[in-house]
């Protein structure tokens, strides 16, 4: 059974703080790891995407992968409120096939 | 990205009838969607592979008979639950991947269908 694990939080952070998302996930041949983002009653939103060992930045969001730990994180930069809402962590066995996802992360920034 | 679009995105309906959920790939061709259901405060989790041409491929736990996916043409995969019950109430999430795009390995999802079923 392929399984993605997640802290399900809450995870609170005041404004303009780093805020650190953890996953892992159970098969050692995984190839792709995914970050989305969903707001409640919404679809879930792409943020990052990694493939190698070693850190992916775009802008405030950090994504770090390390497979020999099996341990996929997000860092968030410089929080704001309007990042308040549940992170999902998505692993994907082989090119092109379904996500699995985690349970999801929420994360609050307070003001 | 990739846009995908879901209708419709909500719908409400009696129980025993039956709903189809329109899913279509606005901007690029999509050989394989995939369906997803979240209930409340859990995870997505993923109901079956739609493949244009073929039989779609269901997940373990998940009826084919009761939810009858055709994926008819490149651009428009459908879900059909049939006879809903209150138990099938839920949010239905469809993805497809561009696979001749840049970010050919990544899934565009669409905005999702939140089905209640009295």
């Amino acid at each position: 059974q392929k399984e993605v694990e997640q802290n399900s939080g809450p995870l609170s952070v005041p404004e303009g703080a780093i805020a650190s998302l953890n996953c892992t996930y159970s098969d050692r041949g995984s190839q792709s790891f995914f970050w989305y983002r969903q707001y409640s009653g919404k679809s879930p939103e792409l943020i990052m995407s990694i493939y190698s060992n070693g850190d992916k930045e775009d802008g405030r969001f950090t994504a770090q992968l390390n497979k020999a730990s099996q341990y996929v994180s997000l860092l968030i930069r410089d929080s704001q409120p309007s990042d308040s809402a549940t992170y999902l962590c998505a692993v994907s066995w082989q090119a092109g096939t379904a996500l699995i996802f985690g349970k999801g992360t929420t994360l609050s920034v307070s003001s | 990205g990739a846009v995908v679009s879901q209708h419709p995105s909500w719908v409400i309906c009696k129980s025993g009838t039956s709903v189809k959920i329109e899913c279509r790939s606005l901007d690029f061709q999509a050989t394989t969607m995939f369906w997803y259901r979240q209930f409340p405060k859990q995870s997505l989790m993923l109901m079956a592979t739609s493949n244009e041409g073929s039989k779609a491929t269901y997940e373990q736990g998940v009826e084919k008979d009761k939810f009858l996916i055709n994926h008819a043409s490149l651009t428009l995969s459908t879900l059909t639950v049939t006879s809903a019950h209150p138990e099938d109430s839920s949010f239905y999430i469809c993805s497809a991947r561009d696979l001749a795009g840049r970010s050919y390995n990544e899934q565009f999802f669409g905005p999702g269908t939140r089905l209640t079923v009295l």
